[in-house]
């Protein structure tokens, strides 16, 4: 199957610094890709739709200035948490809709903690 | 909006005996795909089996099925010979067709709460 990558997987920061994720298709190109978040024992809560070229569409709830989402070529999306706070710490998937979107791949995910 | 339920918060087997995973959904579209994935220790999440609705077969993969029950909008999941390595969180999802919506947020799912199971010796 299709490999979907992101970096790093495991980020400690202090508060108040910006940390950026990177998510990678390695094998074919994605027009959109999605970022979740997701508690322990949870499932993964859709963050926003990363869409290549254009902004990024936004869930309800979620701050947009908060969470920076650059997608800026037809391989790579980027999100930014800025000025992370303890509550931000989380575990962030993306995921990757591989050619006509039927299957979708998911990252390995990165954890982020925030002190 | 569509919903989907799993009201199997966890669940249990006995090495090489085949348990069921319960799902729900609620869409008012006729065409949509049902998916199951697993989420193990690693917490990569891992595409297990899709089922596409307007297909009346239920699909399968080796010791994977299905039971697409479109009218009673269920979707079950049974893990026949069940295997230590299949200890992990399962969780079902729904999206719809490309061809209703082409907005890229029609291609996103919609996950279940999950459902943790336990592999036992």
């Amino acid at each position: 199957g299709a490999v979907v990558s992101q970096h790093p997987s495991w980020v400690i920061c202090k508060s108040g610094t910006s940390v950026k994720i990177e998510c990678r298709s390695l094998d074919f190109q994605a027009t959109t890709m999605f970022w979740y978040r997701q508690f322990p024992k949870q499932s993964l809560m859709l963050m926003a739709t990363s869409n290549e070229g254009s902004k990024a569409t936004y869930e309800q709830g979620v701050e947009k200035d908060k969470f920076l989402i650059n997608h800026a070529s037809l391989t790579l999306s980027t999100l930014t948490v800025t000025s992370a706070h303890p509550e931000d710490s989380s575990f962030y998937i993306c995921s990757a809709p591989e050619g006509g979107g039927l299957t979708q791949y998911f990252g390995p995910g990165t954890r982020l903690t925030v002190l | 909006a569509q919903t989907v339920t799993q009201s199997q918060p966890e669940m249990s087997v006995q090495e090489a005996e085949t348990v069921t995973l319960s799902c729900t959904y609620d869409t008012s579209e006729s065409d949509y795909y049902l998916f199951w994935y697993k989420q193990p220790p690693s917490r990569q999440m891992i595409l297990v089996i899709r089922q596409e609705a307007y297909k009346q077969q239920n699909a399968t993969e080796n010791r994977f099925s299905v039971n697409f029950q479109k009218a009673a909008k269920s979707f079950s999941l049974k893990i026949s010979d069940s295997q230590l390595g299949d200890a992990a969180m399962y969780f079902c999802a729904y999206r719809p067709t490309l061809l209703i919506i082409s907005s890229g947020s029609a291609r996103q799912l919609t996950f279940g709460s999950g459902t943790q199971l336990t592999v036992l010796p």
